[in-house]
């Protein structure tokens, strides 16, 4: 199973900076790689599929980067409503596995 | 706009099985493109992929898990189903039933809190 790895745990920015999320997979995941976005009580939602790809709806602040082991979530200017948690999941290998997630909160 | 809603019991007792009912609306369960799965997530902890089904009744189950699961699918009824055996406290989790393609989970159920004790 591949284990993903998020850091940091909790990451605290104020609103209008950018906030920087990272995701390591234990294996080369290719571009394997979506992104999810969960606030409280809700269930997630899909920001980024591909390492890269914007999903449908998803405001272009949000932006990801890498492949292979090393992925980066970026959040341009965070507004009030980007504060949640952040999972990372790879889906080159089955089962797909998640990240243990990043809480993003208000500074 | 497909929508999936999870139905059966909230308590379940130590060593007994877990039968949840996912029932889809919005489109086709028997739709190409999706498979359907069961994700759970323990209070305060991530997600784990218990399992998945193709339309064509293909499964493939966590191997952590695949000893006690069993994922079916009732296409006249446009519903899915879990099964997870000999259930224990490290069970207790909020299970999910989604609907995901290419690997990436576009829909999600509200969730439905399993807590095992007797």
């Amino acid at each position: 199973e591949i284990v993903m790895t998020q850091s940091p745990a909790t990451l605290s920015v104020s609103p209008g900076e950018r906030a920087t999320l990272s995701c390591r997979a234990s294996q080369s995941v290719s571009s394997n790689l979506a992104w999810y976005q969960q606030k409280p009580g809700q269930t997630p939602r899909l920001l980024i599929s591909g390492a890269s790809t914007r999903a449908t709806g998803i405001p272009a602040r949000f932006s990801g980067s890498g492949s292979g082991t090393e992925f980066t979530l970026t959040i341009s200017s965070l507004q009030s409503e980007d504060f949640a948690v952040y999972y990372c999941q790879q889906y080159n290998n089955w089962p797909g596995t998640f990240g243990q997630g990043t809480k993003l909160e208000i500074k | 706009q497909v929508q999936l809603q999870e139905s059966g019991p909230g308590l379940v007792k130590p060593s007994q099985t877990l039968s949840l009912t996912c029932t889809v609306s919005g489109g086709s369960i028997s739709s190409g493109s999706y498979y359907w799965s069961w994700i759970r997530q323990p209070a305060g902890k991530g997600l784990e992929w218990i399992g998945r089904i193709f339309t064509s009744g293909t499964t493939n189950y966590n191997p952590s898990l695949k000893s006690r699961v069993t994922i079916s699918v009732d296409t006249s009824k446009n519903q899915f189903s879990l099964k997870l055996s000999s259930v224990t406290a490290a069970d207790t989790a909020v299970y999910y039933c989604v609907g995901a393609v290419a690997g990436t989970v576009l829909y999600w159920g509200q969730g439905t809190l399993v807590t095992v004790s007797s």
